[in-house]
């Protein structure tokens, strides 16, 4: 079957640095693609990587390993409104989004 | 914004009851797609459109039928649901399926409460 693993729930400190790691095993795979999702709202797409290697795009950066099944959100100098759920999601061989459970990220100040 | 809108927001139903959940968006999409997110729960994919032809039926219950009139709307039409079809149903629209790149933009979801 096809399962995209991400932690439940994490916690970071204003101003600080978060990694939120994500582990995939899928039929094919065409890329992987970052979302947040703030409470009660729609999810926003962040990132896109189909190719080994770190994207950067501001304080977020993406990374990917395909080889290895694994890909990592970086938030950089946290901000309380980044408290949201982030959504590692992978399209596999028929194109289809594969999703995870989504990781809460709790910012305290 | 993002440039998908849906309606209504918020939705309470009973049992019995025939509610439709329309959703608009104005990016010059192709494709359209029916979500539901329950909590702690992985976003499932319901239905997909691709040029307003259902491409995707992912083993829906048949209280569930979408439709798709032209490229830029989308229904989802619930008639005798059951409480546990309560959760936020999303949609979303990208640029056409099939393609790697292509990322698929929200709506704000309807919060569907089944009484």
């Amino acid at each position: 079957g096809q399962n995209i693993d991400q932690p439940t729930e994490m916690t970071a400190t204003e101003g600080a640095i978060v990694q939120i790691n994500c582990t995939y095993q899928t039929s094919g795979f065409n890329g992987l693609f970052w979302y947040q999702q703030h409470a009660g709202e729609a999810p926003t797409f962040l990132s896109y990587n189909v190719l080994d290697g770190l994207e950067e795009k501001g304080r977020f950066s993406s990374f990917l390993s395909r080889s290895k099944g694994y890909s990592y959100l970086l938030l950089k100098e946290l901000q309380m409104k980044d408290s949201a759920s982030y959504l590692c999601a992978v399209m596999d061989s028929n194109y289809q989004l594969i999703w995870g459970a989504g990781t809460k990220l709790i910012i305290k100040p | 914004e993002t440039g998908v809108t849906q309606t209504p927001r918020h939705l309470v139903m009973g049992m019995t009851n025939k509610k439709s959940l329309k959703c608009e968006q104005h990016l010059g999409h192709n494709a359209m797609y029916w979500y539901k997110q329950s909590a702690k729960k992985p976003l499932e994919l319901m239905f997909v459109y691709n040029f307003k032809e259902q491409t995707e039926n992912n083993s829906v219950p048949s209280r569930f039928s979408p439709e798709c009139p032209n490229s830029s709307h989308l229904f989802l039409h619930l008639h005798t649901l059951q409480p546990e079809d309560s959760a936020l149903y999303l949609c979303a629209s990208s640029q056409e399926q099939g393609r790697g790149t292509d990322t698929q933009y929200f709506g704000p979801g309807t919060r569907l409460t089944v009484l």
